[in-house]
């Protein structure tokens, strides 16, 4: 069974600090995917960054990026110099074998001008 | 391109009746997810549909149905509605999702209220 663990419900910080968001995941199998989601307020989720268990090199987009260690089992999303529009719910998740994505619950980001 | 379509975005429905939830999947998309999303519970698997076929089915009770449709859009299906049903139900898909190294697009969403 896959599981996925984001401890941090909400965080509120204000513009212009950065971020992070922690995700701890837990599978038996020795190839699979973590995935990031945004959920603004219309609801949609949108994709921002998919890892395969091999890749443990590190990611940068822009003012976001990704700290993976297989050794913790931790993805973390980090977002530098955060900003109003980054409010939104991020979503964490794994996805191994034959099966579908498993998320973690969710952590509301509210960035404050 | 278009994205993950789904229809209605709203649906107002009384305890007992019947809901039906439409996705359009992404262009070369043969697989489809049903999620539900609840207040305070996350998101919560409901089913996988790939080349037509069932492939998982979450753990929700059997008034949840769907089914895929040759041209690969879907259809969400909650018979004997319940108070507790009401969430955003959101669709997603991807290309053929056998190995999951593919990315899940996800529609807007199709919120339920049952009163």
């Amino acid at each position: 069974a896959q599981k996925v663990t984001q401890a941090q419900t909400e965080i509120s910080v204000v513009e212009k600090e950065d971020v992070t968001l922690d995700c701890v995941y837990e599978t038996r199998d020795t190839t699979y995917y973590l995935f990031w989601y945004k959920q603004p307020p219309s609801g949609e989720l949108v994709f921002l960054i998919r890892r395969n268990s091999f890749d443990e090199q590190n990611e940068i987009s822009g003012r976001y990026s990704w700290n993976f260690q297989k050794s913790t089992s931790s993805f973390n999303f980090t977002i530098t110099a955060s900003q109003v529009v980054d409010s939104a719910v991020y979503f964490c998740a794994l996805r191994a074998g034959y099966s579908t994505l498993t998320f973690g619950k969710g952590t509301m980001l509210l960035v404050s001008p | 391109e278009a994205g993950v379509t789904q229809s209605p975005t709203h649906l107002i429905k009384t305890r007992g009746q019947q809901a039906t939830l439409r996705c359009s999947p992404i262009s070369g998309h043969t697989s489809v997810y049903w999620y539900q999303q609840a207040l305070g519970l996350g998101l919560q698997f409901l089913l996988w549909y790939d080349e037509g076929e069932e492939r998982n089915r979450g753990n929700f009770p059997p008034r949840f149905s769907g089914r895929q449709f040759p041209n690969y859009s879907s259809e969400l299906n909650v018979n004997a509605l319940e108070l507790e049903d009401s969430a955003l139900y959101l669709c997603a898909s991807s290309l053929r999702g056998q190995v999951g190294n593919t990315e899940a697009f996800f529609g807007q969403g199709t919120r339920l209220t049952v009163v």
